[in-house]
């Protein structure tokens, strides 16, 4: 079975524009959670959706948004980029969130630098 | 809130050598313990986790973590090392029951394994 996949992998933006991210779960999972993971530094949760609505958000600012689709993929928005957006945005599927003992599956992320 | 330390940035065991790679966390209520393996250019890996039960548990690659609740604190062992293992390691900790999914992490150790 695949795993959590992302696109695109890596990802060169400017400062001010936007950028949308896009994360397919792993069959079956319907819970997806995104992680910004700054250079050096572990992963720091922005959203979490289930079923199509959110059901968790981080300290992030609003130009961060993200939606989650019947198909339980999700996208993430960044919008009016900083240099500090520069990071590796990880996603992460489980099958559902209240059951907290399951694990989370991630993907390789997408590498996005902001000059 | 929680949150994780992970007190060492660097390990360096010598292949064939036990390892151990620190972590203790704050959380209230029970905690739900984890612990991810992060390749270059990868996503995150689970490794094993803690939920309840025997306080040492076995996860992939001969990977054990022992849990001490009076220490608060979730260490990852091997018994015997590989070069292959060098990688970068996080603990994360969920909150107990209907804590939903989110994941805080610690910062992240560094494991050098030389042959």
């Amino acid at each position: 079975d695949a795993g959590v996949t992302q696109s695109p992998t890596h990802l060169i933006k400017t400062r001010g524009q936007h950028v949308t991210l896009r994360c397919s779960p792993i069959s079956g999972h319907k819970s997806v959670s995104w992680y910004q993971q700054v250079l050096g530094q572990g992963p720091q949760f922005i959203f979490q959706y289930y079923e199509k609505e959110e059901r968790g958000r981080g300290n992030f600012p609003d130009r961060f948004s993200a939606r989650q689709f019947p198909n339980y993929s999700s996208e993430l928005n960044v919008n009016a980029l900083l240099l500090g957006d520069s990071a590796l945005y990880l996603c992460a599927s489980s099958p559902n969130p209240v059951y907290s003992n399951q694990p989370q599956h991630f993907g390789d992320g997408t590498r996005l630098s902001i000059l | 809130a929680q949150s994780v330390a992970q007190p060492e940035d660097q390990v360096n065991v010598a292949e064939g050598n036990p390892l151990t790679v620190k972590c203790t966390y704050s959380v209230s209520g029970n905690p739900y313990l984890f612990w991810y393996v992060q390749y270059p250019n990868r996503g995150l890996q689970f490794l094993l986790k803690y939920i309840t039960g025997d306080n040492l548990v076995k996860g992939s690659y001969g990977f054990e973590a022992e849990f001490n609740k009076s220490q608060t604190s979730f260490h990852l062992k091997k018994p015997s090392a590989l070069v292959s293992d060098s990688a970068l390691y996080f603990c994360a900790v969920r909150g107990g029951r209907n804590a939903g999914n989110m994941l805080t992490f610690g910062g992240g150790t560094r494991l050098m394994v030389k042959p």
